[in-house]
This record gives structure tokens, sequence and C-alpha cells, in this order.
């Protein structure tokens, strides 16, 4: 089943913070995120594992609430780079990676 | 840096022809997914291999989509016949034994349009 992803869409200025939700249904063992910008393929940004151990990258922060199967990106002091597309993915006891469909961040100069 | 690669990236063909498509994962990786992903969406996972064994097909379309890992190396999706519905973007993901928590890394995709 799809992770609900929030909001579907957001515009900034370069400098703001921005927070993107997901949230599943189901039990979940891993939450990935992806950013992709227009017409390039997704990029590996964070995985946050159930018990607590993340991996990922240096600037982007992110939270798994296991219990409330909800998942929280955040970008702080957003540079114009930050633009796309981004994807969390969720990974329950199937194994299998099911994609939210997208939130739009747009980061105006 | 180690690159998944596709080809071709664009394909443009008639409905009820067939066309196929074809991934070079990242040397060393183990695991290969077909994800489409329809504009404004998110990928959507078709076929998963583990080597050369499907893990997981059960989003494939079989009467009409097929894929193979023949020597667990590179492999080929194939459409036949392909309908105005297939229209997607088709990425190519590889990543290290799936355990839920090896980041997948993305092929630049083949765009397909079916007229």
């Amino acid at each position: 089943q799809q992770p609900v992803q929030s909001p579907q869409a957001v515009i900034l200025r370069e400098g703001e913070d921005a927070v993107i939700n997901c949230s599943s249904s189901k039990a979940l063992y891993s939450v990935h995120w992806y950013r992709q910008k227009h017409g390039e393929a997704p990029v590996f940004l964070m995985i946050l594992l159930k018990g607590g151990e993340q991996k990922g990258h240096e600037k982007i922060s992110a939270s798994f609430n296991e219990k409330k199967q909800q998942s929280s990106l955040y970008l702080t002091a957003s540079q114009l780079s930050y633009s796309g597309t981004y994807f969390c993915g969720t990974i329950g006891a199937a194994r299998q990676l099911t994609f939210g469909s997208g939130t739009q961040l747009t980061v105006l100069p | 840096e180690a690159e998944v690669a596709q080809s071709p990236r664009y394909k443009i063909t008639e409905k009820s022809q067939a066309v196929a498509f074809w991934c070079d994962p990242i040397s060393g990786h183990a695991t290969l997914y077909w994800y489409r992903q329809i504009l404004g969406q998110g990928p959507e996972l078709l076929v998963q291999f583990q080597d050369e064994s499907v893990v997981d097909d059960s989003q494939l379309p079989k009467d009409r989509f097929s894929a193979e890992r023949l020597k667990g190396v590179d492999s080929t999706l194939k459409i036949q016949p392909a309908e105005l519905g297939d229209s997607a973007m088709y990425l190519c993901a590889s990543s290290l034994p799936d355990r839920g928590y090896n980041e997948q890394f993305f092929g630049p995709g083949t765009r397909l349009t079916v007229l």
C-alpha cells in the first residue's frame, strides 16, 4: 500500500526551512527518502531504520516514528539546488520498496 | 563513480509493437530492480532480481511484460505488444543484496512513448 506524502507541493525562498511528511497504514521496517529533478533519475538521500539507525545525507535530516508509522524529512536553510520532487519509500514485511506520490519542492532566489 | 546504465534513453513506438529495454547495474550489485514511473507519480516496482533469480514480480503484467537477467549481471525488460497505457519512464536500479536498508542506485531511465 502506497505511503501518503504531504504537502503535495511547497514553494519557499532560499534560506527557509521545509518539512515533508510521509505516513503509512502498515508496520514499517525502514523508510527511504529520494530526490528527483525533472527528467533525471531519483537520487538517494537517506534511510531510516526501525530501531533508530540512519544512513544518509549530511545536510538533510529526518525522523522516523515507528509506532505511528510516520517519517518526516527536514530541509533547513534551503538552497536553490534543493528544488525537485521528494519521494519517500517504505519497506514493510514484504520487503518491497513502495514509493509515495511525491512532494514537489521549489526554492526561489 | 559507478553508475547504472540504461538504453535506449528514449523510445517511441506504435501500439502492438514490441519494445525492449536494457540495464547494466553497478558492478557487484546482486539486486536489480525495474520500476515504472508515470508522470507525476512515484516509481512503481515491476520486478526484482537477486542475482539471476526473480524475487518479486507480483506487479509485473505478465501477459505482456517479461524480464530476464540470465547471467545475473545485466537485464532486459520487454513489452509485447505495447499499449498506449504503457507510456512512462522505465527505471532500473541496483543495490547490494536487499535487506531493506541498502540504498538503491537508479539509472537515467528509458522514456517510452506509445503512439
